[in-house]
């Protein structure tokens, strides 16, 4: 089955730098990839997704890239504020099924 | 729209107690998904519905648990007999299709 792995567990960034979050997958069939960011006693909010014929989607000061070949796919966020804290998830799955397999997660701290 | 309704936010039970958690999806949406978040596991997907079928219960762990979808606007989840192990939040999400998964806010579950 799908593994998504999910790098680092743990970011700590000052307010205005950006933060860089990278993901690999094994099943080459995956074909949507979405990113969930998780505040505090919430459930996750998809905040940006990209599909495999597209190598790169950006929206505001949040991007997302992959790399089919090499089954990476990575999250981008520039100019981070405090508000940008929180657990950010990458997830794959395959075209027809709803079986979205998640990371770990990442814990972003952005200091102010 | 409310979003996704959870019920309860919060349950603590004994040992052997049966657990029901119950699910309002977004009007419309035709897929309801439901995940287990821990520490130790991350997130992931126990069970998901379209038009009220169940599709794919694969991850769901043991025959204690059980989930229904008895009309559009409505799931439950059960666990019976409950377990310290169950301890976790639970999220219920749903979806229109091959879309974006709009998360609930969770029941945090607690198992004594």
């Amino acid at each position: 089955g799908e593994n998504v792995e999910q790098h680092p567990s743990t970011l700590s960034v000052q307010e205005g730098d950006s933060a860089v979050i990278k993901c690999t997958y094994s099943d080459s069939a995956s074909n949507y990839f979405p990113w969930y960011k998780q505040e505090l006693g919430k459930g996750p909010q998809l905040i940006i997704d990209i599909r495999s014929n597209v190598g790169e989607k950006k929206d505001q000061r949040i991007a997302v890239t992959l790399n089919k070949t090499a089954k990476h796919f990575s999250l981008h966020i520039t100019e981070t504020q405090p508000e940008d804290s929180a657990v950010y998830f990458c997830a794959a799955s395959t075209s027809g099924g709803f079986k979205t397999i998640f990371g770990a997660g990442t814990r972003l701290f952005v200091k102010a | 729209d409310a979003g996704v309704i959870q019920s309860p936010r919060h349950e603590v039970t004994e040992m052997g107690q049966e657990v029901t958690l119950r699910c309002k999806p977004i009007s419309g949406h035709d897929y309801l998904f439901w995940y287990r978040q821990t520490m130790m596991r991350g997130l992931e997907l126990l069970i998901y519905f379209n038009n009220n079928v169940p599709i794919d219960d694969s991850g769901m762990p043991e025959d204690r648990f059980s989930a229904k979808m008895p009309n559009a606007s409505f799931s439950t989840l059960k666990i019976q007999p409950s377990e310290p192990r169950d301890s976790a939040v639970y999220f219920c999400a749903s979806s229109f299709y091959y879309n974006e998964q709009f998360f609930g806010p969770g029941t945090r579950l607690t198992v004594l």
